[in-house]
Formats: structure tokens, C-alpha cells, sequence
């Protein structure tokens, strides 16, 4: 139940393309949901994140989508460019009392942008 | 503007020789966390300190220790490297239910 699935595990999408990566989830009490960038040899940077209030979080080219009926949220990356090329990863985390939140991270995609 | 700084970058060491690798943070966030990473995997977490309490995963082997001397830095130790810890490990830190910042990691290498 604490698991986060994430598809596809890597992909390819030309320049200038839209890049879609999904993520679902079972544990309902899950409440913040972030993705995470991830170049070769760097830590992840957060890259947007969206709570279940809200059905559609927009950051410059990116975008999260979330379905809470369906319990699940994907990344859009509009306009990709070959600079987006790295390792996503979407993760989640609910509510922890008296201790710290712990995110829960889905397996990644490897994003190829080409030319 | 550094927020999240691990020392060293890369850290070469020898079989059961132990180890400590650092990080600081000038967020002044109460949680710290320490991740293992492997290749093409995503991040695991190891053990976290919430403000100064600890707290360990039940699959972290006992070979790996760690130390929070103030709100500002936090060590991970592994006491007898095998081969199998050689990963990139992460350091990341939130306030409460905000975040993680993950910082650069440190690149381990056991020979």
C-alpha cells in the first residue's frame, strides 16, 4: 500500500514535444505529492509538487496533473528541450504526527529528448 | 546560496575501512534525512533526525550510524564498508511536511 508506481521507465520525445510520465498510488492518507529532477551524478532537485486540493499545478513548462477518484498524478513537460534530459522521479508522502513526513518514491523515468 | 552541502563529493575507501560523510544545511530545516542511492534506482532512506530525534528504518543494516551535533549539520557513518554500500548518498532536509531539499550526495567508492 506504500508503494508509488511510475511509468513509463524511460522514454524518448523529440524537441520541442510533450513529455508525459505517470504515477499511481494506493494509501489514501498520501497528501503532497512531489516529482523530483535528477541530472547524472546530482542530487534530485524538487521540481513542483501539488497537493490533492487541487486538480492541476502549472510551473513554467511543467505541469502536474492529479486525479484524486483515480489516485493518480502525472508530469507534463510542454515544449520539452534536450536540457530536460534526466531522471524523473514522482514521490508522496502523507501526514506524519509528533515525526517527520517520509517520502515514498515511484522508480524513476529516464528522459532522452532529441533533436 | 548553497542549501544543502555534503562532504566530500566523492569519497574512495577500503573494504571495512569505516567511513563518515557530512552534511550541512543552511535552511535551517528541524529534519534531516540520509538516503542510499544505486544506480538507475531511486533514492532509499536510511534513517532520519527529526529535530534531534532519531529514527531508523527497519531494513537499515546495523553497519550504518548516525550523528545530528546541532540543527545545522549531520553525519552518516559506516562503521565496516562492504562492496555492496558502494552508492551515491544523498543527504535531504524538509520543515515538517514541506520538501525534501536533497543536496548534491556524496559519491562512495569501496575498494
Amino acid at each position: 500500500q506504500q508503494q508509488v508506481k511510475q511509468s513509463p521507465q524511460s522514454l524518448i520525445v523529440q524537441k520541442g514535444g510533450i513529455s508525459i510520465i505517470n504515477c499511481a498510488y494506493e494509501n489514501t492518507a498520501f497528501d503532497y505529492f512531489p516529482w523530483y529532477q535528477q541530472f547524472p551524478g546530482k542530487g534530485p532537485a524538487l521540481l513542483i509538487a501539488i497537493r490533492p486540493d487541487v486538480s492541476e499545478k502549472k510551473e513554467g513548462r511543467f505541469t502536474i496533473s492529479f486525479n484524486k477518484s483515480a489516485k493518480q498524478f502525472s508530469l507534463h513537460i510542454m515544449d520539452s528541450q534536450p536540457g530536460d534530459s534526466a531522471t524523473y522521479f514522482c514521490a508522496a508522502s502523507a501526514r506524519a504526527t509528533g515525526t517527520a513526513s517520509k517520502l515514498t518514491f515511484g522508480t524513476g523515468t529516464r528522459l532522452q529528448v532529441t533533436l | 546560496d548553497a542549501m544543502v552541502i555534503q562532504n566530500p563529493r566523492y569519497q574512495v575507501t577500503q573494504f571495512g575501512k569505516p567511513v563518515t560523510l557530512s552534511c550541512s544545511q543552511t535552511l535551517n530545516h528541524n529534519v534531516m534525512y540520509w538516503y542510499q542511492q544505486k544506480s538507475s534506482q531511486a533514492p532509499k532512506l536510511l534513517f532520519h533526525y527529526y529535530d534531534k530525534d532519531f529514527n531508523n528504518e527497519a531494513d537499515t543494516p546495523d553497519n550504518f550510524q548516525s550523528r545530528r551535533p546541532n540543527t545545522s549539520f549531520c553525519f552518516l557513518d559506516i562503521r565496516s564498508p562492504g562492496l555492496g554500500d558502494a552508492a551515491m548518498y544523498l543527504c535531504a532536509t524538509s520543515r515538517d511536511k514541506v520538501g525534501g531539499y536533497f543536496g548534491p550526495g556524496t559519491r562512495l567508492t569501496v575498494t
